[in-house]
This record gives C-alpha cells, structure tokens and sequence, in this order.
C-alpha cells in the first residue's frame, strides 16, 4: 500500500511563531486531507487540496502531487492550535494515513 | 444540527464479548467509514460503504462486521475474534467516496 512519511514528528512553538508541516507519500494519489486532532480525540478536516494552494485564516497547504509531497504552514500559532496534526491520501477509495505531527503551542 | 454522533462515548467489554458501536449521520452523505487508532499511531480503515446495502473491507477488516441498512446509520461489530480490540474507533462520513471525511467524536473500547 501506499506509505505516508509526515514530518517532524514533534514540534514545540512559542504562541506567535510560524511553522512548516510535511507530508511525504509514496505513489500517486487522487486525493489529500488535512486533519487536526484535538486533545479529545476529535479530527476536524482543515483542508481537501490534490494539488495546488489553499488557505483558510492562519493555516495554508500546498501540494505538489508530481513531487508526492505536500506542505502545512501554520503562522502566528496560537495555543488552540495544539495537537496532532495528520495528513490522508486516498488511493482505491481509500484513505491511508501519515503517523502525525504533534505541535504543542506554549503561551 | 448536522453532524456525526458516536455513542457510547467510552465502553467497556470483557473478553471473548461481541460489542456493537454506533455510527449515525444527518449531514445526507453517501459514503461512510469505520477506522481504529492505537495510541501514538494514525488512522487505518476498518471498513467502508459507497451505498446503502453495500460495503468493503478496508486495511484491518479481520474480526469486524458491519452493515449498512439505512443511509443514516453503519453499526460496527467488534467480534471476540478480534485479537486486539481495544482502541480508539471513529466513524466519517463524506458526501461520496473520494471526497472529503468528516468525523465523529469517536468510541474508546476497553477489552480486559
């Protein structure tokens, strides 16, 4: 199957900084999500992006699917931006997902 | 309110028990899934379901049954074949296949 690689693993912030998310895959795919974890289990969909840019608010994405990555950016991070951060790629009808990011903002 | 709702929120089993958890959704989409996350790990696809009556194994299918009824609704039945059981289930839905998912709250299962 398809394999995920999302980097870093960890990330530690200061409440302000701006960071980078990546998200390597293996094979072409048909799609790409973006999903945020909460403390409480929850996974909210932040972005549907195959290919190009999008952003909404603070949070942009990028895909390259010629390249088989794709990129997270977070900018002035706010401590509810904590938690694990997954990328999915969808191949066969199916999602497969990266291990995640875990970002923890400090105030 | 549209949405997903999971319930219960936290069960617990005793080994060799079937457990059903229950998925239901308002939001008139086509496609439903079942996932399971372990701690520290991603997502893998238990099962999922394009259409009514209608359903597919996913990655980790072994010791799991569904059924698919009604649009609204995709029981999971965790079997007493099921090796390792405890874990974190989720439930998603999208409009169809190879859209985007959105989640439910999720069902942690406790097997002793």
């Amino acid at each position: 199957g398809i394999q995920v690689e999302q980097s870093p693993p960890d990330l530690i912030l200061q409440e302000g900084a701006n960071s980078t998310l990546r998200c390597n895959f293996s094979d072409s795919v048909n799609n790409l999500q973006w999903f945020h974890q909460n403390p409480w289990g929850q996974l909210i969909n932040l972005f549907y992006i195959p290919s190009g840019t999008k952003q909404n608010g603070r949070l942009s994405a990028t895909t390259v699917a010629t390249e088989r990555y794709s990129l997270l950016y977070i900018s002035s991070s706010q401590t509810t931006d904590s938690g694990v951060y997954f990328c999915a790629v969808e191949n066969d009808y199916k999602l497969s997902f990266g291990a995640g990011t875990t970002v923890t903002v400090r105030a | 309110d549209g949405g997903i709702t999971q319930s219960p929120k936290y069960l617990f089993r005793k080994e060799g028990q079937n457990v059903t958890l229950s998925c239901e959704q308002n939001l008139n989409h086509d496609a439903m899934y079942w996932y399971r996350q372990d701690p520290g790990q991603g997502l893998r696809l238990i099962y999922y379901s394009q259409i009514v009556n209608d359903f597919q194994k996913g990655d980790i299918a072994e010791g799991y049954s569904v059924s698919r009824e009604k649009k609204e609704s995709f029981p999971l039945t965790v079997t007493s074949a099921q090796k390792n059981p405890t874990a974190f289930y989720l439930c998603a839905s999208s409009i169809e296949v190879r859209y985007e998912q959105y989640f439910g709250p999720g069902t942690r299962l406790t097997v002793t």
